[in-house]
């Protein structure tokens, strides 16, 4: 099974600045990794699929990168609807984990 | 546009079976490729994805708890059943359903998910 893993736990920033945030697959998963966000309250929506692409309606401060077993979610300058927690997803194969989750938080 | 609606009971005792049902407008799981997924949240924790259904029956689960679940399909009516047996305290989460492409592979939309308590 893949274990997925995200750091940071925690991101404390202050709006308008840049968030980076990692996500690693225990093996490789290609391109095939999805990240959510979720609002507190809300249930998770799709920001990006195949690792870079993003979902209909998501803004363009948020990209992603990476392949096989690394991968990094940017926000180049944070709203304050920005401040959730993110969760990338592998969907590789089955089973499909989600990652612990990192917290954008407001410093 | 594609909806999903979980619905179910709010409080479960400890060792009763819990069922859920996932209500979908917007897609057909008759269509090739079409899944509907389960996932769940415990109360300040992480998502964990629990199971899949596919338009050909195809079933997956969750290793850890593949043993306790089922989930079926009544294309007929739009609705996914999850069902759960031996519901602990630890089940208690809110659970959502989500649509999923088999040629895509990602959870897109979810539905708004429901608030699952087990307790005697």
């Amino acid at each position: 099974e893949i274990v997925m893993t995200q750091s940071p736990g925690t991101l404390s920033l202050s709006p308008g600045e840049r968030a980076t945030l990692s996500c690693r697959a225990s093996q490789s998963v290609s391109n095939n990794l999805a990240w959510y966000q979720q609002r507190p309250g809300q249930a998770p929506r799709l920001l990006i699929y195949g690792a870079s692409s993003r979902a209909t309606g998501i803004p363009d401060r948020f990209s992603g990168s990476g392949s096989g077993t690394d991968f990094i979610l940017t926000i180049s300058r944070l709203e304050p609807e920005d401040f959730a927690v993110y969760y990338c997803q592998q969907y590789f194969v089955s089973p499909l984990p989600f990652g612990p989750g990192t917290k954008v938080d407001v410093k | 546009q594609i909806t999903l609606k979980e619905s179910g009971p709010t409080l479960v005792k400890p060792t009763q079976t819990l069922t859920l049902t996932c209500t979908f407008s917007g897609f057909s799981l008759s269509t090739t490729g079409v899944g509907v997924g389960w996932i769940r949240q415990p109360p300040g924790k992480a998502l964990e994805w629990l199971a899949l259904i596919y338009w050909d029956d195809d079933t997956r689960y969750n290793p850890s708890l593949k043993t306790r679940l089922t989930v079926t399909k009544d294309t007929s009516k739009n609705q996914v059943v999850l069902t759960m047996t031996n519901i602990d305290p630890v089940d208690t989460a809110t659970y959502y359903c989500a649509h999923r492409d088999l040629n895509r592979g990602w959870f897109d939309p979810w539905g708004q998910g429901t608030l699952v308590i087990v307790s005697s």
